[in-house]
């Protein structure tokens, strides 16, 4: 069964600094891995897809890997801002049994992210 | 419309009565999703509609739970008997192409007292 773990759970950094999230899961099967940011009390809003066979994708200070052979990816944040804050998600679609099928999404629980001023 | 809809933004409930939780997909989108984020939880798989398929249930956590899409429109997720562990944010979300391109509503809080 795949599971999707992410850490830290929680980070507080101040403005300007680089930061890395962590994602793990625990089957290589993967179709694609995606990062979101969920602000509160709102949806999730897609940040990056990364498919299976890539390295990484960028959109602006966003940096996501992916090494799918050892079950990990990182998001890095370039130069940190408070509107950075929010809650960072890991989703990977399996590439095996029902789950193939759906598009259906693994999620981790999260790094909520404080960015201070 | 311009985003996935989803009404109402918040209910409660008392233990034991039913809820309908509405989504309005983007216009096109053939695939829909419905996801429960519960408090200190990721979003957890309930069920998925893809145009004139069998929904995918697997995710149902109980035979309480059940969900319609009308029309390939807009889908009704419904409570049955309404217990406080169904307390949680309930998500939706729909794509052009199934996995790709999720474009998620703002979810509607369920709160059973």
């Amino acid at each position: 069964k795949q599971e999707v773990t992410q850490i830290p759970a929680a980070l507080s950094v101040p403005e300007g600094e680089n930061l890395v999230l962590n994602c793990s899961f625990t089957d290589s099967a993967i179709y694609n891995l995606q990062w979101f940011r969920q602000d509160p009390g709102k949806g999730l809003t897609s940040l990056l897809l990364i498919q299976s066979s890539q390295r990484e994708q960028t959109s602006g200070r966003l940096n996501a890997s992916l090494d799918k052979s050892s079950g990990r990816s990182t998001l890095y944040i370039a130069a940190s801002q408070p509107g950075d804050s929010a809650t960072y998600l890991c989703a990977v679609r399996p590439a095996k049994g029902g789950s193939s099928n759906t598009g259906k999404l693994i999620f981790g629980q999260g790094t909520t992210l404080q960015v201070k001023p | 419309g311009a985003g996935v809809s989803q009404s109402p933004s918040n209910k409660v409930t008392e233990k034991g009565k039913d809820v309908e939780l509405r989504c309005d997909p983007i216009s096109g989108h053939t695939a829909l999703y419905w996801y429960r984020q519960s408090l200190g939880q990721g979003l957890e798989f309930l069920i998925y509609f893809q145009g004139n398929s069998a929904p995918d249930k697997s995710g149902l956590p109980s035979d309480r739970f059940s969900a319609e899409r009308t029309g390939g429109s807009v889908s009704t997720l419904t409570i049955q008997r309404t217990q406080q562990e169904d307390s949680a944010v309930y998500l939706c979300a729909s794509s052009l192409v199934q996995g790709y391109g999720y474009t998620f509503g703002s979810g509607t809080r369920l709160t059973v007292v």
